[in-house]
């Protein structure tokens, strides 16, 4: 595997139900980022990880509980998430965000809350 | 309130000719600029980038211009490839942040 993957790629999910969302990044970055993309809206960047430590909660809902037990994988854990929600989930990583912008991206997945 | 904006939703231009994405912001802490390009079903795609002390950054067919006093840059492409048909982001960062600030996107068409 390459660059950066995300499963599932497609996710239904009800209300009540958990699930959780896993990145993993074979670029040896040391950043790992989060970000939702809804109908119409701009990316929105939900959470950073520098180093496996939270740098950034963008006003997150608890609803969204990020992990990040080494520097390659970062999950996303859902529970009782509401149907607006349902959107792209994006993954990203980069070398160190204070030196370097550029963010390499997953194919994202697409979550649907019913 | 959005701080990157790309106010033309779509763009459709022929094969050959040129192609010119706009983005406009409003945060004057932003001092780099990326473009990113993004097909169906996979994620976005870095394309181009450029600090704010310069005013130009080519690469191959692709050439990014930053207008500071105007607040507003511009991503050309010459010659246009269908290939090059894709959503095209716009996105910023203040020194030091690790946050992109992007934009909505717009979906450029390449006919052949």
């Amino acid at each position: 595997e390459t660059g950066v993957t995300q499963t599932p790629r497609h996710l239904v999910m009800g209300m009540t139900n958990k699930k959780s969302l896993k990145c993993e990044q074979h670029l040896g970055h040391n950043a790992m980022y989060w970000y939702k993309q809804s109908a119409k809206k701009p990316l929105e960047l939900m959470f950073v990880y520098n180093f496996k430590e939270q740098t950034e909660n963008n006003s997150v809902p608890s609803r969204f509980s990020p992990e990040c037990p080494n520097s390659s994988h970062l999950f996303l854990h859902l529970h009782t998430l509401q149907p607006e929600d349902s959107a792209l989930y994006l993954c990203a990583s980069s070398q160190d965000p204070r030196n370097s912008y550029e963010q390499y991206f997953g194919p994202g997945t697409r979550l649907t809350v019913t | 309130d959005q701080q990157v904006k790309q106010n033309s939703p779509s763009l459709s231009v022929q094969e050959g000719r040129i192609s010119i994405l706009n983005c406009d912001y409003t945060n004057s802490m932003f001092d780099y600029f990326l473009w990113y390009k993004k097909y169906p079903a996979e994620g976005p795609t870095f394309l181009i980038s450029i600090s704010s002390i310069k005013d130009k950054n080519e690469d191959g067919r692709f050439t990014v211009f930053l207008n500071k006093s105007a607040k507003h840059l511009s991503l050309h492409i010459v010659p246009s490839q269908p290939g090059d048909s894709a959503v095209y982001f716009c996105a910023a960062a203040e020194g030091g942040s690790e946050k992109l600030v992007f934009g909505k996107g717009m979906k450029l068409t390449v006919n052949p």
